[in-house]
This record gives C-alpha cells, sequence and structure tokens, in this order.
C-alpha cells in the first residue's frame, strides 16, 4: 500500500450504532488531519494530530472521538450520531505542520457515510 | 470569519473549449493552492503559489496568485474530458498552521 487509505469506503450506520473509520498512511509523515465533505460546502477541518499529539479539535460534537496510536494510524470513532452528520470523511497527512507555507497534504480516497 | 469565495460553483463545456475558476477572498493568503477531487477519490495538489503576481503553468493550467495575495484564478486551456472534477482552492494564513481556508469547490465537467 501507498500514501493513504482509509477504511471502510462505504458505511451505513444507524443513529445508535457505534462504528470506527480507520485511516494509514504510509508516507512518514508527521501530522494527520480529519476533514468533513459535505456537497458544496468548504471542507471543515475537525481534528489534527502533529506526532501523535491532538493539535486541534474545532469545536466538533463529542459523538465524534479521534485516536492516534502511532504516527501511521488515525481513527475516527463514532456513536449516536445524526442523519446531518452523513458526509464525506477525508483523513490527509502531511510531513509536518506547515500548511500556511504551503505545505502538500495528501488525502486518503474517503469514508461515504450515511446515518440513518 | 475568512472566507474564499469560488466561483463559478458548476461549470459544464465542449471539449477544446478555455474556462477560467475564480477564488477571491477579503483576507490575504500566505499561500494559495488549488487541487482537484476526482469521483471516489480525494483531493490531489496541483500547484501552490506563495508570491504575489505568481503564475505557474501545468501543462494546459495556468494558476495565477493576485498581486495582493486576496486572489487566485486557474485558467485551463482547449480543456480535455480527463480535466473532469472538482477543483477546490486552499489559502493558508499566517494565523494558524494547520488551519487552511477552503472554497466551496468548482465542479468541472468536460463533455467529448
Amino acid at each position: 500500500e501507498t500514501g493513504v487509505t482509509q477504511t471502510p469506503r462505504h458505511l451505513v450506520m444507524g443513529m445508535t450504532n457505534k462504528k470506527s473509520l480507520k485511516c494509514e498512511q504510509h508516507l512518514g509523515h508527521n501530522a494527520m488531519y480529519w476533514y468533513k465533505q459535505s456537497a458544496k460546502k468548504p471542507l471543515e477541518l475537525m481534528f489534527v494530530y502533529s506526532l501523535e499529539e491532538r493539535v486541534e479539535n474545532n469545536s466538533v460534537p463529542s459523538r465524534f472521538s479521534p485516536e492516534c496510536p502511532n504516527s501511521s494510524h488515525l481513527f475516527l470513532h463514532l456513536h449516536t450520531l445524526q442523519p446531518e452528520d452523513s458526509a464525506l470523511y477525508l483523513c490527509a497527512s502531511s510531513q509536518d505542520l506547515q500548511l500556511a507555507g504551503g505545505e502538500e497534504q495528501f488525502f486518503g480516497p474517503g469514508t461515504r457515510l450515511t446515518v440513518l | 470569519t475568512q472566507l474564499l469565495e469560488q466561483s463559478p460553483q458548476f461549470l459544464s463545456i465542449q471539449e477544446g473549449e478555455n474556462l477560467t475558476v475564480y477564488c477571491n477572498s477579503s483576507s490575504v493568503f500566505s499561500s494559495l493552492q488549488w487541487y482537484r477531487q476526482e469521483p471516489g477519490e480525494g483531493p490531489v495538489l496541483l500547484v501552490t503559489v506563495v508570491t504575489g503576481g505568481e503564475v505557474k503553468k501545468l501543462k494546459r493550467l495556468t494558476f495565477q496568485f493576485g498581486d495582493a495575495r486576496k486572489d487566485s484564478s486557474l485558467h485551463i486551456t482547449a480543456a480535455q474530458p480527463g480535466d473532469t472534477g472538482l477543483y477546490l482552492c486552499a489559502g493558508g494564513t499566517e494565523d494558524s498552521n494547520y488551519q487552511l481556508i477552503w472554497g466551496a469547490g468548482t465542479k468541472l465537467i468536460i463533455k467529448p
């Protein structure tokens, strides 16, 4: 595997379910991100990790819980979600936290989440 | 609230035509990136511009950063069906090393 991988690619869950999204990067990067992508809206940054420490939690509801066990893996644990949480969830990584200077982010293919 | 207004939101044209996509803001950016996202995939970086007035070319794609570093444009010459996708712009600011300002995207369809 190369680049950034995400599993599952598609997920349908009820509002009372608990599920987890997984992201793995094979690039040796130090920073990892979770984004939410909804149609016709800008990407929403949810969480940022640098060297396995959470740097940012952008006022995300507690029904989303991130976990970064090591610099290559990132999880997003989901529980009691709402229908408006249906979206494409993208994981990304970058070498370091230098996005302001134009550092490249590498994105996974995303998990298409549908909450019934 | 910092915003990056992207236009048009949707564009469908015939193969061989030219087009321009715009990103505009009232904020000054330290860098401006353009990404392309194809269906079922994540965004992929096309270009980064960091200097006001900078112009970069990538085959038939020309990217320009405004002199004041508040806006950018993407021009495609002789569009091909392979150019079809969602084009996203994202600006970096001195306020944060990890929070980019994203445009809402331009969905581009090139018909053969």
